[in-house]
Formats: C-alpha cells, structure tokens, sequence
C-alpha cells in the first residue's frame, strides 16, 4: 500500500516570509497524482497544489509551489510571502492514476504564521 | 455554484446506538468518497460510490456502511457505535468517477460518541 510521511508535525514561519512544508512517499507505482491540501480551523479541506508524477515540471499556483523529485520519492511544498490565512493544516496526499481513486493522506503539518 | 454540503454539521450520540450521515455532492458532480479523520488514525478512506454503486471501500469494519441515491446524494450509515468512532467524517465529491477528476470537500461532520 502507497505511504506518505510528514515528518514535520508543526512549522512556524514569520509574515512575508518562505517556508517549506515536507512530504515523503513510498510507491511502487510509476504514474500517480501527488497533492497538498490546507484545513484552516473550519475543518473544510482545500486544495492547495497538484502534481501529476508524469510531469517533470514543478507545479505553481500563485505563492504555492513544489519541488517534486520524483527518484527520490519527495514532494515538498514551498510557501513565499507567508500570509496570516495561511495559518491552517497542511496534508499532503497521494492518489494512484491506474489504481482506485482514494487518496492516501500524511499525518499533517500544522503551519503557524507569526504576525 | 453551491460546494458540497454535509448535514448534520455536529451529532452526539451514545455507545450502541445507530447513526446516518449525508452528503450532498456539488450540482452534476457523480462520484462521492467518504473519509474519517481522527487524531490518532488521520485521514483514513472509508468508501466511493458511482452511479449508485460502491466503487471501492477501504479497511473499516462491516459496521460502517453507505449508499448513493440517484441524485448522487449519499449517505454513510455506522451502527452499534463505539467511542473510538467519535472523528470527523468528510465527504468528498468529484465530477466523475476516476482519478483524474479533483476531490472536492465539504466541511464535514463532527461525530462524538459517548
């Protein structure tokens, strides 16, 4: 079964400033649909960046980007100019192309801004 | 367009007893997949229904059970409850079935048993 690991339980970043969140994944699969989802405290889960495995380029959506490096098996996400609504969980997830369609979620990030 | 609602937002209910969630997916969305987050197990999938039909089921005992209407409505259904049951349940909807379609997540229902 795929495993993702978030060895980070809880990060703190400064506002306006750039954190970097990590994720880890175990797959023996070589095609696979890689993301990060942010549950501020109302609970309600967003997506925040998608990565499909077959694509060399790193994903970016405005302030939030990835370093996907696919031999290693890692999937971090980088943060820049750090916003207060920022503050929330951080899971990263992974989902199979070929596979069933569930996500496999990390234990989670807790990201702290400080004003 | 109108996200995925979930209803009741909050339940308590009493070890043994029975207890039905539902969801409702985003306007033409078909595909709906329950999750149970709690802090000791994270975010664990409990099962995707199509078109009416379980597409898939993750590791939960037979107590956890659910169902999709015509209207892809859903329901997940736990009998005899057990305290560890107490999590938040989120339901998520995507546009068709396969996973190249986002999931998309309503804001859950917080389930506490005592």
């Amino acid at each position: 079964a795929q495993t993702v690991t978030q060895s980070q339980p809880e990060m703190s970043v400064q506002e306006a400033e750039t954190v970097t969140l990590s994720c880890t994944y175990d797959t023996s699969e070589s095609d696979y649909y890689l993301f990060w989802y942010k549950q501020p405290p109302s609970r309600q889960m967003i997506l925040v960046i998608r990565q499909e495995a077959y694509k060399q380029q790193n994903a970016t959506e405005n302030r939030f980007s990835v370093n996907f490096q696919k031999a290693a098996k890692s999937f971090s996400l980088k943060i820049s100019d750090s916003q207060l609504g920022d503050a929330a969980m951080y899971f990263c997830a992974y989902r199979s192309v070929a596979g069933a369609n569930n996500l496999f979620f990390g234990t989670g990030t807790r990201l702290t801004v400080i004003p | 367009k109108a996200g995925v609602t979930q209803t009741p937002r909050y339940l308590i209910k009493t070890r043994g007893q029975q207890v039905t969630l539902s969801c409702s997916p985003i306007s033409g969305h078909r595909s709906v997949s329950w999750y149970q987050q709690t802090p000791g197990q994270g975010l664990q999938f409990l099962f995707e229904y199509f078109s009416e039909t379980q597409r898939n089921k993750g590791n939960f005992p037979g107590r956890f059970s659910g169902r999709q209407f015509s209207n892809s409505r859903s329901e997940m259904n736990v009998s005899t409850l057990e305290l560890g049951d107490s999590a938040l349940y989120l339901c998520a909807s995507s546009l068709w079935e396969g996973t190249s379609y986002e999931q998309y997540f309503g804001p859950g229902t917080r389930l506490t048993v005592t």
